[in-house]
């Protein structure tokens, strides 16, 4: 399965739009790109999941250039409780791989 | 619409015990997959299971069993708790085996002293 690189940390503000980026330069052809986000002593929660191209939801948006080796989550405008861990993954669904995610922190 | 529930919430063991751990899925959906996730690390796949059927199996040894009963809910066996075996193990389900969106439980955490 393809491995992710993605940065360990990032820090915002509220209301800025925050933009995550993950490298998958081995994904496969029938891969899909698939993000979650993680609250401490929480499950994770499925936030999106794209193929190519752009995919937009009512959280973030996906952006996934024409070579797929890499894609970018967009959280617009975000707020204090979106500081949280967000892992990017790439595969079939049946078996996640997850890396080690990076770790949002939203300062007010 | 309930989503994926796990008991317990909390699980204190000591070395050696064994432990059951539960997990019901959504309504509907018939796959349920099972990860540990230790403090600071990403979640491990452990199994996958449909149909009562196991369908994957991550790098875990033979100390970790499961099974899926015929109403789609799932149990994870762990025998011989060794310390290391202290994490949040987490429960997904989906509507299939393939290639489908897993949604995740709460978790269990569990203590081994």
């Amino acid at each position: 399965l393809a491995k992710t690189t993605q940065p360990i940390s990032m820090d915002s503000y509220e209301g800025q739009e925050v933009n995550i980026t993950c490298s998958h330069n081995n994904i496969a052809t029938n891969d899909y790109i698939t993000w979650y986000q993680q609250f401490p002593s929480q499950g994770p929660r499925f936030i999106i999941q794209g193929y190519k191209t752009k995919v937009t939801n009512e959280v973030a948006s996906l952006f996934i250039p024409a070579d797929r080796k890499s894609s970018t989550l967009s959280l617009p405008r975000v707020s204090l409780s979106d500081t949280a861990v967000y892992y990017c993954l790439v595969g079939g669904t049946d078996k996640l791989i997850f890396g080690t995610g990076t770790r949002l922190q939203v300062f007010p | 619409d309930a989503g994926v529930t796990q008991s317990p919430t909390h699980l204190i063991k000591t070395r050696g015990q064994h432990v059951t751990l539960r997990c019901s899925p959504i309504s509907g959906h018939k796959s349920v997959s099972w990860y540990q996730q230790v403090l600071g690390q990403g979640p491990q796949f452990i199994f996958q299971y449909y149909e009562k059927e196991e369908r994957g199996r991550g790098n875990f040894p033979d100390r970790f069993s499961a099974r899926q009963f015929p109403n789609y809910s799932s149990e994870l066996n762990v025998n011989a708790l060794l310390l290391g075996d202290s994490a949040l193990y987490l429960c997904a389900s989906s509507l299939s085996h393939r290639k489908e969106t897993q949604y995740f439980g709460p978790g269990t955490r569990l203590l081994v002293l």
